[in-house]
């Protein structure tokens, strides 16, 4: 079965020291990986994705993940965390093409950040 | 902005009732997605319309149905509301249907059943 897994139900971090929100997963075929941000009442924003090449990601708001095939990972890191920071953090991630026809977005419980002063 | 509108932003209705929320996709964007979050079952996928059609469904109740419209505004019917349809309900819109676009999401519209 398909799956994703954010170890981590809540991430505490000093402001200015470094972050990282987890992401292990579980598809068939080479997958889709994508992170998202939801700040409180407010809709889920997309901060970055892995199709292909590179493994390591650069997004939006100094975000970057990477992708690593033989752990099954897609961590989310963050060289210096601010307050801003704080938020819950979507993993979700796709079959890729070669996966045959289920290729529905399965989405992680989330991961609450929170970046203290 | 996402440029994705859902109204209304709050309803309020009691048991066993019927309503209607209403997305506006980002222009562009041929895909509508429908997600319900809530506390305890996190982010639900409930159904996906592509360019009209139905694309793929997920943990969708019996009691709720949605449609896209030719100028691709969609609407989520939930009816015979119970005090567990209580939640965040977003639309989602994408340029592509097939998921390896990203999503773009609105505000939520948040349903209380008393």
């Amino acid at each position: 079965a398909q799956s994703v897994a954010q170890p981590e139900d809540q991430v505490n971090v000093a402001e200015g020291n470094p972050l990282t929100v987890k992401c292990t997963y579980s598809v068939s075929g080479n997958p889709y990986l994508f992170w998202y941000v939801q700040y409180p009442n407010r809709g889920l924003q997309f901060l970055l994705k892995y199709i292909t090449g590179d493994n390591l990601v650069k997004g939006s708001y100094g975000f970057e993940a990477e992708f690593n095939k033989s752990q099954t990972s897609f961590h989310l890191k963050k060289p210096s965390a601010l307050v801003s920071d704080s938020a819950l953090y979507f993993c979700a991630v796709r079959a890729g093409l070669n996966a045959g026809n289920n290729r529905k977005l399965i989405w992680g419980l989330g991961t609450s950040l929170a970046v203290n002063p | 902005d996402s440029g994705v509108t859902q109204t209304p932003k709050h309803l309020i209705t009691a048991t066993g009732q019927r309503v209607t929320l209403r997305c506006s996709p980002r222009s562009g964007d041929l895909s509508v997605y429908w997600y319900q979050q809530s506390l305890d079952q996190g982010l639900q996928f409930l159904i996906q319309y592509y360019n009209g059609e139905e694309r793929a469904k997920g943990n969708i109740l019996e009691r709720f149905s949605a449609q896209q419209f030719p100028d691709l505004h969609s609407e989520l019917n939930l009816s015979s509301l119970e005090l567990g349809d209580s939640a965040l309900y977003f639309c989602a819109s994408s340029v592509g249907g097939r998921g390896d676009s990203p999503l773009h999401f609105g505000n939520g519209t948040r349903l209380t059943v008393t």
